[in-house]
């Protein structure tokens, strides 16, 4: 069974639509994050969601909304996409605490944007 | 906030030979330090950590070092093989609720 698993893989679209990624876990983690990663591979933190509080990160225009239904799932929404949103976008989870440390990463969500 | 630097960009070694790649941090605070391997199309997966309490850690033929004083701490392939070509990240997390902060990445080339 996958551990961490988003959806859709890939992503095509044009400017100015809204689109959402899906995410879910099943390792029973607490805690779920969005993470962006650009051209040159650089990894960067969106938001950290633990089941009672979100955690934005204020260079994220608020045009990104994350939506967590239960702790299991955490959703990526975007609004009015624009062409620097083309990335891949990772999903990740850990368990409670800050201290634990490990992240399981889904396998990506390429978004393309034309 | 954190911030991480990775040296080198990109790395090539021949097989069989070893590899070391290197990062520094800036926040005294952090206190974990991971190394996270990264596969065409595929998610990060964690390859190996260490937290501030220990100097070293080895895992077959994955080692990590860590100079707090320093603030740097560094990744050591021995013997590498075709499979270890990858990005590899390294990242610290300080605890707090921003989460990991992770370097720019190095791609790693192993010629065979």
């Amino acid at each position: 069974d996958t551990a961490v698993s988003q959806t859709p893989k890939y992503l095509v679209t044009q400017m100015g639509n809204d689109k959402s990624i899906k995410c879910e876990q099943n390792l029973g983690h607490d805690t779920m994050y969005w993470y962006k990663q650009d051209s040159k591979k650089f990894l960067k933190i969106m938001f950290s969601y633990n089941n009672k509080e979100l955690i934005i990160n204020e260079t994220v225009p608020n045009r990104f909304s994350p939506k967590s239904p239960d702790k299991a799932h955490l959703n990526l929404h975007i609004n009015s996409l624009e062409l620097g949103d083309s990335a891949v976008y990772f999903c990740a989870s850990s368990s409670v605490g800050r201290d634990t440390g490990e992240l399981f990463f889904g396998e990506g969500s390429r978004l393309t944007v034309l | 906030g954190e911030n991480v630097e990775q040296h080198p960009s990109t790395l090539s070694v021949q097989e069989g030979d070893s590899a070391v790649i290197k990062c520094t941090y800036s926040d005294s605070a952090s206190n974990y330090f991971p190394w996270y391997k990264q596969e065409l199309g595929k998610g990060p997966q964690l390859i190996i950590d260490i937290r501030s309490n220990v100097g070293e850690k080895k895992d077959q033929r994955i080692a990590v070092t860590l100079n707090k004083t320093a603030k740097h701490f560094s990744l050591h392939i021995t013997e590498t093989q075709p499979e270890d070509s990858a990005v590899y990240f390294c990242a610290a997390d300080r605890g707090g609720a921003d989460g990991l902060t992770f370097g720019k990445g190095t791609h790693l080339i192993i010629q065979p």
